[in-house]
Protein backbone atom coordinates (compact mmCIF):
# COMPACT_ATOMS: atom_id res chain seq x y z
CA UNK A 1 0.00 0.00 0.00
CA UNK A 2 0.87 3.86 -0.34
CA UNK A 3 2.92 4.85 2.88
CA UNK A 4 2.54 8.50 4.52
CA UNK A 5 5.98 9.66 6.35
CA UNK A 6 6.52 11.60 9.09
CA UNK A 7 9.10 12.40 12.08
CA UNK A 8 8.19 11.25 15.08
CA UNK A 9 9.40 14.25 17.59
CA UNK A 10 9.56 17.74 17.42
CA UNK A 11 10.48 20.14 20.19
CA UNK A 12 10.37 23.67 20.25
CA UNK A 13 10.08 26.81 22.44
CA UNK A 14 7.15 28.83 23.48
CA UNK A 15 6.70 31.49 20.85
CA UNK A 16 9.01 30.07 18.19
CA UNK A 17 7.60 28.62 15.16
CA UNK A 18 6.90 25.29 14.63
CA UNK A 19 7.06 23.16 11.34
CA UNK A 20 6.01 19.45 11.01
CA UNK A 21 6.48 18.06 7.63
CA UNK A 22 4.66 14.93 5.71
CA UNK A 23 5.51 12.93 2.70
CA UNK A 24 3.08 10.63 0.58
CA UNK A 25 3.49 8.38 -2.22
CA UNK A 26 0.19 8.05 -3.63
CA UNK A 27 0.16 10.64 -6.50
CA UNK A 28 -3.73 10.37 -7.16
CA UNK A 29 -4.20 11.83 -3.10
CA UNK A 30 -6.77 14.55 -3.76
CA UNK A 31 -7.36 15.70 -0.16
CA UNK A 32 -4.83 15.63 2.52
CA UNK A 33 -5.28 16.70 6.38
CA UNK A 34 -3.79 17.40 9.31
CA UNK A 35 -5.03 16.37 12.54
CA UNK A 36 -4.29 17.03 16.76
CA UNK A 37 -4.59 14.64 19.03
CA UNK A 38 -4.25 15.31 23.03
CA UNK A 39 -3.49 12.71 25.27
CA UNK A 40 -6.22 10.42 26.16
CA UNK A 41 -8.64 12.00 23.08
CA UNK A 42 -9.54 11.61 19.81
CA UNK A 43 -8.49 13.14 16.72
CA UNK A 44 -9.35 16.74 16.21
CA UNK A 45 -9.64 17.86 12.34
CA UNK A 46 -7.13 21.43 12.26
CA UNK A 47 -7.25 21.94 8.25
CA UNK A 48 -7.04 20.27 5.35
CA UNK A 49 -6.01 21.23 1.52
CA UNK A 50 -7.13 20.11 -1.75
CA UNK A 51 -3.92 18.63 -4.37
CA UNK A 52 -4.75 21.43 -6.18
CA UNK A 53 -3.66 23.97 -3.98
CA UNK A 54 -0.38 25.36 -2.69
CA UNK A 55 -1.26 26.99 0.56
CA UNK A 56 -3.73 27.32 2.61
CA UNK A 57 -3.51 29.64 5.91
CA UNK A 58 -6.36 29.92 8.94
CA UNK A 59 -5.10 32.09 11.26
CA UNK A 60 -1.80 30.53 13.41
CA UNK A 61 -1.51 27.17 11.01
CA UNK A 62 -0.10 27.30 7.61
CA UNK A 63 -0.32 24.23 4.98
CA UNK A 64 2.20 23.98 2.19
CA UNK A 65 1.80 21.50 -0.18
CA UNK A 66 4.48 20.58 -2.58
CA UNK A 67 2.53 18.21 -5.24
CA UNK A 68 5.59 17.62 -7.30
CA UNK A 69 7.88 16.14 -4.57
CA UNK A 70 4.62 14.98 -2.42
CA UNK A 71 5.63 17.48 0.31
CA UNK A 72 2.91 18.52 2.79
CA UNK A 73 4.03 20.69 6.28
CA UNK A 74 2.12 21.84 8.72
CA UNK A 75 3.58 25.45 10.43
CA UNK A 76 1.91 26.94 13.64
CA UNK A 77 3.40 30.37 14.32
CA UNK A 78 3.53 31.29 17.76
CA UNK A 79 3.60 27.96 19.08
CA UNK A 80 1.88 27.74 22.55
CA UNK A 81 2.45 25.12 25.17
CA UNK A 82 -1.40 24.20 24.49
CA UNK A 83 0.02 22.92 20.95
CA UNK A 84 2.01 20.33 22.65
CA UNK A 85 -0.01 17.12 20.81
CA UNK A 86 0.47 14.82 18.47
CA UNK A 87 0.03 15.71 14.86
CA UNK A 88 -1.15 13.37 12.26
CA UNK A 89 -0.93 13.99 8.35
CA UNK A 90 -3.77 12.23 6.30
CA UNK A 91 -4.47 11.50 2.69
CA UNK A 92 -7.67 10.73 0.74
CA UNK A 93 -7.90 9.34 -2.85
CA UNK A 94 -10.95 10.49 -4.66
CA UNK A 95 -12.11 7.25 -5.10
CA UNK A 96 -11.53 5.51 -1.97
CA UNK A 97 -13.30 4.86 1.83
CA UNK A 98 -10.29 4.77 3.71
CA UNK A 99 -7.96 7.35 4.50
CA UNK A 100 -4.46 6.75 5.34
CA UNK A 101 -2.73 8.36 8.23
CA UNK A 102 0.96 8.84 9.03
CA UNK A 103 2.44 7.44 12.35
CA UNK A 104 2.12 11.30 14.07
CA UNK A 105 4.38 13.80 15.01
CA UNK A 106 4.83 14.28 18.81
CA UNK A 107 5.10 18.09 19.46
CA UNK A 108 6.85 19.15 22.55
CA UNK A 109 6.74 22.98 23.18
CA UNK A 110 9.06 23.72 26.01
CA UNK A 111 7.93 27.30 28.33
CA UNK B 1 -24.37 20.38 13.69
CA UNK B 2 -23.44 16.73 13.36
CA UNK B 3 -21.80 14.86 16.23
CA UNK B 4 -20.14 11.42 17.11
CA UNK B 5 -20.55 9.73 20.38
CA UNK B 6 -19.11 6.75 21.17
CA UNK B 7 -18.82 4.93 24.92
CA UNK B 8 -16.94 3.52 27.25
CA UNK B 9 -14.34 6.21 27.55
CA UNK B 10 -12.15 3.22 29.46
CA UNK B 11 -12.99 -0.29 29.95
CA UNK B 12 -11.10 -3.17 31.53
CA UNK B 13 -11.38 -6.53 30.70
CA UNK B 14 -10.14 -10.46 31.50
CA UNK B 15 -8.65 -12.45 28.90
CA UNK B 16 -11.57 -13.92 27.17
CA UNK B 17 -14.35 -11.85 28.20
CA UNK B 18 -16.78 -10.88 25.49
CA UNK B 19 -16.47 -7.09 23.99
CA UNK B 20 -19.15 -4.16 22.85
CA UNK B 21 -17.96 -1.01 22.52
CA UNK B 22 -20.81 1.59 20.58
CA UNK B 23 -20.73 4.42 18.61
CA UNK B 24 -23.69 6.63 16.87
CA UNK B 25 -23.56 9.87 15.29
CA UNK B 26 -25.92 12.44 15.36
CA UNK B 27 -27.13 15.29 13.02
CA UNK B 28 -26.61 13.25 9.67
CA UNK B 29 -27.89 10.26 7.70
CA UNK B 30 -26.21 7.45 5.67
CA UNK B 31 -22.74 7.94 6.93
CA UNK B 32 -19.81 5.99 6.01
CA UNK B 33 -18.70 4.63 9.37
CA UNK B 34 -15.22 3.42 10.90
CA UNK B 35 -13.09 2.01 13.86
CA UNK B 36 -9.79 2.35 14.01
CA UNK B 37 -7.22 0.84 16.69
CA UNK B 38 -4.28 3.17 17.88
CA UNK B 39 -2.02 1.53 19.90
CA UNK B 40 1.04 3.04 22.20
CA UNK B 41 -0.34 6.22 21.05
CA UNK B 42 0.79 6.19 17.63
CA UNK B 43 -0.26 5.27 14.20
CA UNK B 44 -3.81 4.49 13.64
CA UNK B 45 -5.30 0.69 11.94
CA UNK B 46 -8.22 0.84 10.33
CA UNK B 47 -10.40 -2.14 11.82
CA UNK B 48 -13.93 -2.09 9.58
CA UNK B 49 -15.53 0.30 7.62
CA UNK B 50 -19.41 0.60 6.82
CA UNK B 51 -21.34 2.44 3.99
CA UNK B 52 -24.84 1.35 4.65
CA UNK B 53 -26.73 -0.47 7.53
CA UNK B 54 -25.28 -4.20 7.46
CA UNK B 55 -22.56 -3.19 5.26
CA UNK B 56 -19.27 -4.08 6.90
CA UNK B 57 -15.55 -4.36 5.31
CA UNK B 58 -12.65 -5.79 7.09
CA UNK B 59 -9.19 -4.36 6.44
CA UNK B 60 -7.28 -7.15 8.89
CA UNK B 61 -8.64 -10.03 9.74
CA UNK B 62 -8.59 -10.45 13.78
CA UNK B 63 -10.54 -11.18 17.13
CA UNK B 64 -13.13 -8.64 16.51
CA UNK B 65 -16.17 -7.80 14.47
CA UNK B 66 -18.31 -4.80 13.48
CA UNK B 67 -21.81 -4.41 12.94
CA UNK B 68 -24.60 -2.23 11.96
CA UNK B 69 -27.73 -2.40 13.04
CA UNK B 70 -28.72 0.74 11.97
CA UNK B 71 -27.89 3.88 10.29
CA UNK B 72 -26.35 5.83 12.55
CA UNK B 73 -25.03 3.20 15.03
CA UNK B 74 -21.46 1.14 14.41
CA UNK B 75 -20.35 -1.65 17.05
CA UNK B 76 -17.33 -3.20 17.71
CA UNK B 77 -17.96 -6.77 19.22
CA UNK B 78 -15.50 -9.75 20.73
CA UNK B 79 -16.44 -12.96 21.95
CA UNK B 80 -12.95 -13.51 23.70
CA UNK B 81 -10.43 -11.18 24.45
CA UNK B 82 -7.18 -11.46 23.73
CA UNK B 83 -4.07 -9.16 25.83
CA UNK B 84 -3.20 -8.19 22.15
CA UNK B 85 -6.66 -6.56 21.55
CA UNK B 86 -5.50 -3.78 24.22
CA UNK B 87 -5.40 -0.55 23.19
CA UNK B 88 -7.21 2.97 22.22
CA UNK B 89 -10.05 2.36 20.21
CA UNK B 90 -11.40 4.98 17.62
CA UNK B 91 -14.67 5.32 15.68
CA UNK B 92 -15.14 7.93 12.95
CA UNK B 93 -17.38 9.09 10.27
CA UNK B 94 -17.68 10.83 7.05
CA UNK B 95 -20.25 11.91 4.93
CA UNK B 96 -21.43 9.39 1.62
CA UNK B 97 -18.59 10.29 -0.71
CA UNK B 98 -15.06 11.34 -0.73
CA UNK B 99 -15.04 15.02 -0.54
CA UNK B 100 -15.07 15.34 3.32
CA UNK B 101 -13.17 14.75 6.07
CA UNK B 102 -13.20 12.10 8.77
CA UNK B 103 -14.48 13.35 12.19
CA UNK B 104 -13.25 11.18 15.62
CA UNK B 105 -15.22 10.23 19.14
CA UNK B 106 -13.27 10.43 21.91
CA UNK B 107 -12.17 7.44 21.72
CA UNK B 108 -12.35 4.33 24.32
CA UNK B 109 -8.91 2.78 26.64
CA UNK B 110 -9.50 -0.83 26.63
CA UNK B 111 -6.80 -2.84 28.65
CA UNK B 112 -7.15 -6.31 28.92
CA UNK B 113 -5.61 -8.41 31.74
Amino acid sequence: GEDVEQSLFLSVREGDSSVINCTYTDSSSTYLYWYKQEPGAGLQLLTYIFSNMDMKQDQRLTVLLNKKDKHLSLRIADTQTGDSAIYFCAERDYNNNDMRFGAGTRLTVKP
Amino acid sequence: SQTIHQWPATLVQPVGSPLSLECTVEGTSNPNLYWYRQAAGRGLQLLFYSVGIGQISSEVPQNLSASRPQDRQFILSSKKLLLSDSGFYLCAWTRTGSRSPLHFGNGTRLTVT
